[in-house]
């Protein structure tokens, strides 16, 4: 029962390089999201997926674009690392389109941007 | 603008005692309150929620208190064991432009033996 995996679970950039964290779910959810946490701010929404083939900004979209492959994956792109973007990444998912539904996360991704 | 406060960054508690932890937010059209529990390396994991037509729910150790007039919601762990020494998040939705969670700013619970 592996839930929402996410990958890398650490990863150290240079400013200015490329990644993107990977994020698949098992449970046929049709809502997936991805979050950062940074130290006295929460949690924060950077993208959303209601369904298969949609996605939109959250809350922090900027430096960031997405991709929902299918109907299990959902992935996140830095396309120019920055120091800001220095965060542990959380990528979720839920049953249903209603936003704020109960959220199943992954385990999370350390990055770090020198 | 913190729209969910946790004014408390930790909270130590006695094995066995109550713990209480507080949490208050200041948009008016929140209708759905969850909370989330953290250990370290790992992603939140889903504990209770309630909604803002009831102002109390319950689920074994655990119950959410909800006072709509004064905008405080709380959670109540009885009684309190090492197990429950974790990050607890707070987290509200409701209303339009608001569907997606807000998440509040977390709080340490560390259940000393």
């Amino acid at each position: 029962n592996a839930g929402v995996t996410q990958t890398p679970k650490f990863q150290v950039l240079k400013t200015g390089q490329s990644m993107t964290l990977q994020c698949a779910q098992d449970m046929n959810h049709n809502s997936m999201y991805w979050y950062r946490q940074d130290p006295g701010m929460g949690l924060r929404l950077i993208y959303y997926s209601a369904s298969e083939g949609t996605t939109d900004k959250g809350e922090v979209p900027n430096g960031y674009n997405v991709s929902r492959l299918n109907k299990r994956e959902f992935s996140l792109r830095l396309e120019s690392a920055a120091p800001s973007q220095t965060s542990v990444y959380f990528c979720a998912s839920s049953e249903g389109v209603v936003l704020s539904e109960k959220l199943f996360f992954g385990s999370g991704t350390q990055l770090s941007v020198l | 603008d913190q729209q969910v406060k946790q004014n408390s960054p930790s909270l130590s508690v006695q094995e066995g005692r109550i713990s209480i932890l507080n949490c208050d937010y200041t948009n008016s059209m929140f209708d759905y309150f969850l909370w989330y529990k953290k250990y370290p390396a790992e992603g939140p994991t889903f504990l209770i929620s309630i909604s803002s037509i009831k102002d109390k729910n319950e689920d074994g150790r655990f119950t959410v208190f909800l006072n709509k007039s004064a905008k405080h919601l709380s959670l109540h762990i009885v009684p309190s064991q090492p197990g429950d020494s974790a990050v607890y998040f707070c987290a509200a939705s409701g209303g339009f432009g608001n569907e997606k969670l807000t998440f509040g700013t977390g709080t340490r619970l560390t259940i000393i033996p």
